[in-house]
């Protein structure tokens, strides 16, 4: 399944099925992308990032795409597990802005069934 | 240790009251953040700290006032708020403020003004 993360939509999957979280960023200046997992009663936890020059990162489990012509970034998590249910947050670091603010996206709700 | 610890946890506070939340980190990053979260929506940013010296302030109400004692040390103080105020605020560290960098966040102060 996929969702956009415009404004905190719910993304429901089955359990070990792949996920997609996609994210429209708003500046095409941004340099540095980032995504977070954020666990009810807990801070954000880094999962991936991505800088302008490439289009493609892999972690362990998860990608980052970023489509810098749409300004898109999309996160996919593979075999998605219950663990994984949390909302994501995209952000994004606009190049020469003032430094060390990150931009978040409206979030994306994930809930894995069992 | 790759860690930001926040006390406290929760605080409940009357509008009268003054208050302070803290925040320490020891992985030798010169910018720490505050950030508030209302329940749903993404962390916002209220204030950067670069070299401990205040480099962002987002425009936020002087009835929240923030101090970096030192390198690892980051305080919010709170004096006459309102309920509205009622939100997770969240601390965070990176390596520098250039934006280039992941920001490590702590678990965050649930905050309930009453």
């Amino acid at each position: 399944g996929e969702s956009v993360g415009l404004h905190l939509p719910t993304l429901s999957v089955q359990e070990g099925d792949n996920s997609i979280i996609n994210c429209a960023y708003s500046n095409s200046a941004s340099d540095y992308f980032i995504w977070y997992k954020q666990e009810s009663g807990k801070g954000p936890q880094f999962i991936i990032d991505i800088r302008s020059n490439m289009d493609k990162r892999q972690g362990q489990r998860v990608t980052v795409l970023l489509n810098k012509t749409v300004k898109h970034l999309s996160l996919q998590i593979a075999a998605t597990q219950p663990g994984d249910s949390a909302v994501y947050f995209c952000a994004e670091s606009p190049l020469y802005n003032q430094g060390g603010k990150l931009i978040f996206g409206q979030g994306t709700e994930l809930s894995v069934k069992p | 240790d790759t860690e930001v610890t926040q006390t406290p946890k929760h605080l409940v506070m009357g509008m009268t009251n003054k208050k302070s939340l803290k925040c320490e980190q020891h992985m030798g990053h010169r910018a720490m953040y505050w950030y508030k979260q209302k329940a749903k929506k993404p962390p916002e940013l209220m204030f950067v700290y670069s070299y401990e010296k205040l480099s962002i302030n987002e425009s936020v109400p002087s009835r929240f006032s923030p101090e970096c004692p030192n390198s690892s040390l980051l305080n919010l103080h709170l004096h006459a708020l309102q309920p509205e105020d009622s939100a997770l605020y969240l601390c965070a560290s990176s390596h520098e403020r250039t934006g280039t960098y992941e920001q490590y966040f702590g678990p965050g102060t649930r905050l309930t003004v009453t």
